[in-house]
Protein backbone atom coordinates (compact mmCIF):
# COMPACT_ATOMS: atom_id res chain seq x y z
CA UNK A 1 0.00 0.00 0.00
CA UNK A 2 1.34 3.21 -1.03
CA UNK A 3 1.53 5.70 1.73
CA UNK A 4 1.44 8.99 -0.35
CA UNK A 5 -0.29 8.76 -3.70
CA UNK A 6 0.75 10.98 -6.86
CA UNK A 7 -1.31 12.40 -9.80
CA UNK A 8 -1.12 11.83 -12.43
CA UNK A 9 1.48 9.42 -12.70
CA UNK A 10 2.53 10.50 -16.53
CA UNK A 11 2.03 14.21 -18.00
CA UNK A 12 2.90 15.75 -21.20
CA UNK A 13 2.67 19.04 -22.21
CA UNK A 14 3.48 22.06 -23.94
CA UNK A 15 5.66 24.83 -23.38
CA UNK A 16 3.79 27.40 -21.96
CA UNK A 17 1.09 25.57 -20.16
CA UNK A 18 0.22 25.44 -17.05
CA UNK A 19 -0.11 21.96 -14.78
CA UNK A 20 -0.82 21.05 -11.11
CA UNK A 21 0.59 17.65 -9.76
CA UNK A 22 -1.09 16.12 -6.44
CA UNK A 23 0.71 14.27 -3.11
CA UNK A 24 -2.35 12.91 -1.05
CA UNK A 25 -2.31 10.76 1.77
CA UNK A 26 -4.64 9.29 4.47
CA UNK A 27 -2.05 9.90 7.13
CA UNK A 28 -0.66 13.21 8.49
CA UNK A 29 2.90 14.41 7.98
CA UNK A 30 5.00 16.43 10.47
CA UNK A 31 6.12 17.81 7.13
CA UNK A 32 6.32 17.67 3.00
CA UNK A 33 9.42 17.76 0.90
CA UNK A 34 9.02 18.08 -2.91
CA UNK A 35 12.11 16.93 -4.83
CA UNK A 36 12.85 16.81 -9.04
CA UNK A 37 15.06 14.18 -10.32
CA UNK A 38 16.37 13.78 -14.05
CA UNK A 39 17.60 11.01 -16.02
CA UNK A 40 20.62 9.47 -14.72
CA UNK A 41 20.78 11.71 -11.91
CA UNK A 42 19.58 12.05 -8.26
CA UNK A 43 16.77 13.70 -6.84
CA UNK A 44 16.87 17.36 -5.95
CA UNK A 45 15.13 18.65 -3.15
CA UNK A 46 12.78 21.89 -4.20
CA UNK A 47 11.11 22.77 -0.87
CA UNK A 48 10.19 22.08 2.54
CA UNK A 49 6.76 22.73 4.35
CA UNK A 50 6.05 22.25 7.19
CA UNK A 51 2.55 23.91 8.42
CA UNK A 52 -0.47 23.53 7.43
CA UNK A 53 -1.93 25.30 5.09
CA UNK A 54 1.96 26.62 4.19
CA UNK A 55 2.33 27.94 0.62
CA UNK A 56 5.59 28.50 -0.91
CA UNK A 57 6.97 29.91 -3.88
CA UNK A 58 10.16 29.01 -6.00
CA UNK A 59 10.32 31.58 -9.24
CA UNK A 60 7.42 29.59 -11.44
CA UNK A 61 6.53 26.77 -9.10
CA UNK A 62 3.65 27.07 -6.59
CA UNK A 63 3.75 24.60 -3.13
CA UNK A 64 1.16 24.26 -0.83
CA UNK A 65 0.63 21.91 2.02
CA UNK A 66 -3.33 20.98 2.96
CA UNK A 67 -4.19 22.36 6.45
CA UNK A 68 -5.17 18.72 7.55
CA UNK A 69 -1.04 18.31 6.03
CA UNK A 70 -2.40 15.24 4.48
CA UNK A 71 -1.64 16.52 0.96
CA UNK A 72 0.09 18.77 -1.36
CA UNK A 73 0.14 20.38 -4.56
CA UNK A 74 2.57 21.38 -6.83
CA UNK A 75 1.63 24.38 -9.63
CA UNK A 76 3.95 25.01 -12.37
CA UNK A 77 3.24 28.15 -14.69
CA UNK A 78 4.28 28.86 -17.84
CA UNK A 79 5.84 25.46 -18.29
CA UNK A 80 9.34 25.28 -19.88
CA UNK A 81 10.91 22.29 -21.04
CA UNK A 82 14.11 22.46 -18.47
CA UNK A 83 10.84 21.41 -16.15
CA UNK A 84 10.90 18.39 -17.39
CA UNK A 85 11.48 15.09 -15.11
CA UNK A 86 10.37 13.18 -12.47
CA UNK A 87 8.47 14.63 -9.31
CA UNK A 88 8.22 12.88 -5.93
CA UNK A 89 6.72 14.38 -2.86
CA UNK A 90 8.38 12.71 0.52
CA UNK A 91 6.75 12.77 3.67
CA UNK A 92 7.99 12.76 7.07
CA UNK A 93 5.62 11.08 9.65
CA UNK A 94 5.76 11.93 13.27
CA UNK A 95 8.38 13.42 14.75
CA UNK A 96 11.67 11.84 15.65
CA UNK A 97 14.21 9.60 13.83
CA UNK A 98 11.61 9.27 11.07
CA UNK A 99 12.61 8.35 7.48
CA UNK A 100 11.46 9.86 4.42
CA UNK A 101 8.15 8.10 2.72
CA UNK A 102 8.11 8.92 -1.09
CA UNK A 103 5.27 8.99 -2.77
CA UNK A 104 4.48 7.42 -6.53
CA UNK A 105 6.02 9.82 -8.90
CA UNK A 106 4.83 12.15 -11.45
CA UNK A 107 7.36 11.33 -14.36
CA UNK A 108 6.48 15.44 -16.49
CA UNK A 109 7.53 15.79 -20.40
CA UNK A 110 7.28 19.69 -21.68
CA UNK A 111 7.65 19.74 -25.34
CA UNK A 112 8.85 22.31 -27.01
CA UNK B 1 31.11 20.03 -6.42
CA UNK B 2 30.03 16.66 -5.97
CA UNK B 3 29.05 15.73 -2.21
CA UNK B 4 27.52 12.48 -2.03
CA UNK B 5 29.63 10.46 -4.56
CA UNK B 6 28.54 6.74 -6.01
CA UNK B 7 30.65 4.39 -7.76
CA UNK B 8 30.47 2.75 -10.08
CA UNK B 9 27.77 4.56 -12.14
CA UNK B 10 27.11 1.55 -13.62
CA UNK B 11 27.74 -1.89 -12.80
CA UNK B 12 26.57 -5.06 -14.64
CA UNK B 13 27.18 -8.61 -12.11
CA UNK B 14 26.06 -12.44 -13.06
CA UNK B 15 22.93 -13.82 -11.66
CA UNK B 16 23.89 -14.95 -7.98
CA UNK B 17 27.56 -13.13 -8.08
CA UNK B 18 27.87 -11.00 -5.21
CA UNK B 19 28.38 -7.22 -6.02
CA UNK B 20 28.94 -3.99 -3.67
CA UNK B 21 28.21 -0.48 -4.45
CA UNK B 22 29.78 2.17 -3.21
CA UNK B 23 28.64 5.93 -1.42
CA UNK B 24 31.13 8.68 0.01
CA UNK B 25 29.82 12.05 1.10
CA UNK B 26 32.03 15.24 1.85
CA UNK B 27 29.21 16.69 3.27
CA UNK B 28 29.84 15.36 7.24
CA UNK B 29 26.30 14.23 7.43
CA UNK B 30 25.22 11.94 10.37
CA UNK B 31 23.13 9.44 8.08
CA UNK B 32 23.40 7.77 5.15
CA UNK B 33 20.93 6.42 3.14
CA UNK B 34 20.12 3.61 0.65
CA UNK B 35 17.38 3.54 -1.73
CA UNK B 36 16.35 1.25 -4.29
CA UNK B 37 14.46 2.79 -7.20
CA UNK B 38 13.34 0.50 -10.15
CA UNK B 39 11.99 2.25 -13.19
CA UNK B 40 9.81 4.67 -13.23
CA UNK B 41 8.99 4.17 -9.46
CA UNK B 42 9.39 5.84 -6.65
CA UNK B 43 12.89 5.46 -4.66
CA UNK B 44 12.40 2.68 -1.64
CA UNK B 45 14.39 2.72 1.14
CA UNK B 46 16.30 -0.45 2.13
CA UNK B 47 18.29 0.90 5.15
CA UNK B 48 19.80 3.82 7.30
CA UNK B 49 22.89 4.54 9.27
CA UNK B 50 22.45 7.06 12.29
CA UNK B 51 26.62 7.42 12.84
CA UNK B 52 26.73 3.67 13.28
CA UNK B 53 23.94 2.67 14.49
CA UNK B 54 22.54 0.96 11.80
CA UNK B 55 18.11 0.60 10.88
CA UNK B 56 16.76 -1.68 8.38
CA UNK B 57 13.54 -1.63 6.70
CA UNK B 58 11.13 -4.48 7.35
CA UNK B 59 10.83 -5.53 3.87
CA UNK B 60 14.25 -5.44 2.79
CA UNK B 61 15.47 -9.11 2.37
CA UNK B 62 18.03 -10.18 3.81
CA UNK B 63 20.34 -10.24 0.52
CA UNK B 64 20.99 -6.78 0.76
CA UNK B 65 23.41 -5.70 3.74
CA UNK B 66 25.26 -2.45 4.31
CA UNK B 67 28.53 -1.55 6.05
CA UNK B 68 29.77 1.93 6.93
CA UNK B 69 33.08 1.89 8.67
CA UNK B 70 33.77 5.78 8.86
CA UNK B 71 31.23 8.74 8.57
CA UNK B 72 32.59 9.37 4.65
CA UNK B 73 31.58 6.03 3.56
CA UNK B 74 28.50 3.44 3.37
CA UNK B 75 28.77 0.51 1.44
CA UNK B 76 25.69 -1.69 -0.30
CA UNK B 77 26.42 -5.47 -0.37
CA UNK B 78 24.02 -7.82 -2.43
CA UNK B 79 25.21 -11.24 -1.82
CA UNK B 80 23.65 -13.13 -4.36
CA UNK B 81 21.85 -10.63 -6.98
CA UNK B 82 18.33 -12.05 -8.93
CA UNK B 83 17.04 -10.40 -11.99
CA UNK B 84 14.55 -8.83 -9.86
CA UNK B 85 17.59 -6.84 -7.76
CA UNK B 86 18.02 -4.79 -11.62
CA UNK B 87 17.74 -1.22 -9.98
CA UNK B 88 19.13 2.27 -9.54
CA UNK B 89 20.14 2.10 -6.23
CA UNK B 90 21.14 5.80 -4.98
CA UNK B 91 22.86 6.78 -1.87
CA UNK B 92 21.55 9.58 0.17
CA UNK B 93 22.89 11.77 3.29
CA UNK B 94 21.60 14.31 5.46
CA UNK B 95 22.73 15.94 8.82
CA UNK B 96 20.57 14.60 11.06
CA UNK B 97 17.43 12.33 11.24
CA UNK B 98 13.83 13.28 12.33
CA UNK B 99 13.75 17.03 11.19
CA UNK B 100 13.39 19.17 7.87
CA UNK B 101 16.94 18.47 6.31
CA UNK B 102 16.91 17.84 3.17
CA UNK B 103 18.64 14.83 1.92
CA UNK B 104 21.40 15.05 -0.67
CA UNK B 105 21.61 12.39 -2.88
CA UNK B 106 24.14 10.62 -5.66
CA UNK B 107 23.36 10.52 -9.05
CA UNK B 108 22.66 6.64 -8.53
CA UNK B 109 24.56 3.25 -9.46
CA UNK B 110 22.60 1.27 -12.46
CA UNK B 111 23.01 -2.32 -11.84
CA UNK B 112 22.44 -4.57 -14.66
CA UNK B 113 21.89 -8.63 -13.45
CA UNK B 114 23.15 -10.74 -16.52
Amino acid sequence: TQLLEQSPQFLSIQEGENLTVYCNSSSVFSSLQWYRQEPGEGPVLLVTVVTGGEVKKLKRLTFQFGDARKDSSLHITAAQTGDTGLYLCAGRMGTGRRALTFGSGTRLQVQP
Amino acid sequence: DAMVIQNPRYQVTQFGKPVTLSCSQTLNHNVMYWYQQKSSQAPKLLFHYYDKDFNNEADTPDNFQSRRPNTSFCFLDIRSPGLGDAAMYLCATSRVEGSNQPQHFGDGTRLSIL
